[in-house]
């Protein structure tokens, strides 16, 4: 049974506008939520990280939402560059493990 | 340049011929720890390594094995290799097992077990 969720495989939107990538959990016992991003043929990078102590956590173009109640995080890139376009997977840990359980992936694509 | 090294990127083998994945990191990371990735799965950790001589299993350590004997390098093994060990591999690391914002990963390793 998958603990974390990427429901939409693949999401396309048009360059400047808002990308919204989803990303559901199962484990109450998981506290620490990431979003890495992979291009093809390269290994994932880290993008952003919350813990379940905030809601809400920014760097530059990239926010992350957590809601705890509804078990469900989401990234928002706002604006969207083509630059963008990447397979973006999202993951949870827990305090007792440090291993990241990871989604099955979401593939942005931005059309300039 | 910081980075993290995998050998060979792509392998095709047959089963049974034991073969070695090799990583190695020039940052000084205490963890390292590998992946595979397999379509419509995500990543699973396979084993990680919190320092030396330190190496524990992860969710998917059947059929491999680890090494830890220096800092910088993280050997995967398959002693007999199988068909459902295809996948694509990553070895990761990073300071210290938490530190998820300063992780590296390498390029990726694509094996194929006939």
């Amino acid at each position: 049974d998958q603990q974390v969720k990427q429901n939409s495989p693949s999401l396309s939107v048009q360059e400047g506008r808002i990308s919204i990538l989803n990303c559901d959990y199962t484990n109450s016992m998981f506290d620490y939520f990431l979003w890495y991003k992979k291009y093809p043929a390269e290994g994932p990078t880290f993008l952003i990280s919350i813990s379940s102590i905030k809601d809400k956590n920014e760097d530059g173009r990239f926010t992350v939402f957590l809601n705890k109640s509804a078990k469900h995080l989401s990234l928002h890139i706002v604006p969207s560059q083509p630059g963008d376009s990447a397979v973006y997977f999202c993951a949870a840990a827990s305090g007792g493990s440090y291993i990241p359980t990871f989604g099955r992936g979401t593939s942005l694509i931005v059309h300039p | 340049e910081a980075q993290v090294t995998q050998n060979p990127r792509y392998l095709i083998t047959v089963t049974g011929k034991k073969l070695t994945v090799t990583c190695s990191q020039n940052m000084n990371h205490e963890y390292m720890s590998w992946y595979r990735q397999d379509p419509g799965l995500g990543l699973r950790q396979i084993y990680y390594s919190m320092n030396v001589e330190v190496t524990d299993k992860g969710d998917v350590p059947e059929g491999y094995k680890v090494s830890r004997k220096e800092k910088r390098n993280f050997p995967l093994i398959l002693e007999s290799p199988s068909p459902n060990q295809t996948s694509l591999y990553f070895c990761a690391s990073s300071p210290d097992r938490t530190s998820y914002n300063e992780q590296f990963f390498g390029p990726g390793t694509r094996l194929t077990v006939l």
